[in-house]
């Protein structure tokens, strides 16, 4: 079956740190791949996304590439605020983009100090 | 512009107990789903909904009942709450090729 794995949490870094949260997938055939992020209080909401190999998906400056090679969907940013303290979630889903069949990765807690 | 609601947002069952945990959304939305939230377990999907009338078990559907007599709502309904049951517990929904749009949740406790 599909698995995602990401960091164990909780993450806590400086303002204005690079930030890496590493995720990697196990999944038939060529699955899409998503970063949620969850805000204290609030649902998920889409961060970035990517639907095939080699794609980088990117968005409030975050950004991941889809590294089939390597199964790994990573998530960075070179400079953490503090407003990015939140959970972030690794997802994929094997039926394509829009599919509500999602598997979550645990999710990693980020604390952002100035 | 609400997006997907869900009521409420906190609720305290006692063992045996019944309830059913309200979800609407005002965007015409086909597909709408329930999932919940485990601490080291991330989300898992419960039942989803691919259009008024038709409904579907996911991972872990076990003593969860889901309707969609309408587009707009989506209540999941709990006959027996179990301690097992203690969750966070969240609604989407999207429309066709979109990403899911998610409500704020709701905390469920079983004592």
């Amino acid at each position: 079956g599909n698995s995602v794995t990401q960091m164990e949490g909780p993450v806590t870094l400086s303002e204005e740190a690079f930030l890496t949260i590493n995720c990697t997938y196990t999944a038939t055939g060529y699955p899409s791949l998503f970063w949620y992020v969850q805000y204290p209080g609030e649902g998920l909401q889409l961060l970035l996304k990517a639907t095939k190999a080699d794609d980088k998906g990117s968005n409030k400056g975050f950004e991941a590439t889809y590294r089939k090679e390597t199964t790994s969907f990573h998530l960075e940013k070179g400079s953490v605020q503090v407003s990015d303290s939140a959970v972030y979630f690794c997802a994929l889903s094997d039926l394509g983009f829009g599919n509500e069949k999602l598997t979550f990765g645990t999710g990693t807690r980020l604390t952002i100090i100035p | 512009n609400a997006g997907v609601t869900q009521t409420p947002k906190f609720q305290v069952l006692k063992t045996g107990q019944s309830m059913t945990l309200q979800c609407a959304q005002d965007m015409n939305h086909e597909y709408m789903s329930w999932y919940r939230q485990d601490p080291g377990m991330g989300l898992r999907l419960i039942h989803y909904s691919v259009g008024a009338g038709i409904t579907d078990q996911g991972e872990v559907p076990n003593g969860y009942n889901v309707s969609r007599s309408t587009t707009e709502d989506f209540p999941l309904r709990l006959l027996s709450a179990a301690p097992s049951q203690t969750s966070v517990y969240f609604c989407a929904s999207r429309s066709y090729n979109s990403p899911l749009h998610f409500g704020n949740g709701t905390r469920l406790t079983v004592t």
